[in-house]
């Protein structure tokens, strides 16, 4: 099975950076995936991570150490739109389901 | 504009009730999953269909069935809807392997069952 943890809940301030933590324990790994869901909306698909190292595009981040079983989500120079939740997600070995976490909400303030 | 259309946004049913909740791809995925999502608990798996016909259990099959009959459609059944069923149900799908875009979602389904 897979356990994947990630805090409940962040705030930050607008024009900063934060950092969301990922760890996660599985029986085989093929992929680690972030996600953004606003409140009602679907989620969207942000970044992916197979191999250790930083994976950056725009203001976003992803970090992966598969010998740690950690990954990070860097969000920089932080608008009011990015408050939303950011989901965790790890496919296993079959290449076929994702295994969730159970998502940290981002509170961006003024 | 790629696609992964689910039927209704919002749905209310009574208790014992048999519901279909559809989902539809346009982008010859081979995958397509249902989780449902619901405060606290976050995305779990309910069933995915890996080809037509063929379907697996996730973590949370009890109460649910599915179909499969065309590649593009993957329908969610509730057999006799009961109130622990409230919740959202997200339809996905994916390509099977190492792609990196993982899934695309649907908007949701909102069922409230009473």
């Amino acid at each position: 099975g897979q356990n994947i943890d990630q805090p409940t809940e962040m705030t930050a301030t607008e024009g900063a950076i934060v950092q969301i933590n990922c760890t996660y324990q599985t029986s085989g790994f093929n992929g680690l995936f972030w996600y953004q869901q606003h409140a009602g909306e679907a989620p969207t698909f942000l970044s992916y991570n197979v191999l250790d190292g930083l994976e950056e595009k725009g203001r976003f981040s992803s970090f992966l150490s598969r010998s740690k079983g950690y990954s990070y989500l860097l969000l920089k120079e932080l608008q009011m739109k990015d408050s939303a939740s950011y989901l965790c997600a790890v496919r296993g070995n079959s290449g076929y389901a994702l295994n969730f976490g159970k998502g940290t909400s981002l509170l961006v303030t003024p | 504009d790629v696609k992964v259309t689910q039927s209704s946004r919002y749905l209310v049913k009574r208790t014992g009730e048999k519901v279909f909740l559809e989902c539809v791809q346009d982008m010859d995925h081979e995958n397509m999953f249902w989780y449902r999502q619901d405060p606290g608990l976050g995305l779990r798996l309910i069933y995915f269909s890996y080809d037509v016909k063929m379907k697996e259990k996730g973590d949370i099959p009890e109460g649910y069935s599915v179909s499969r009959e065309k590649k593009e459609r993957f329908s969610l059944i509730l057999e006799s809807a009961s109130t622990n069923q409230t919740s959202m149900y997200l339809c996905a799908s994916s390509f099977t392997g190492t792609g990196r875009h993982g899934y695309t979602f649907g908007s949701g389904t909102r069922l409230t069952v009473v």
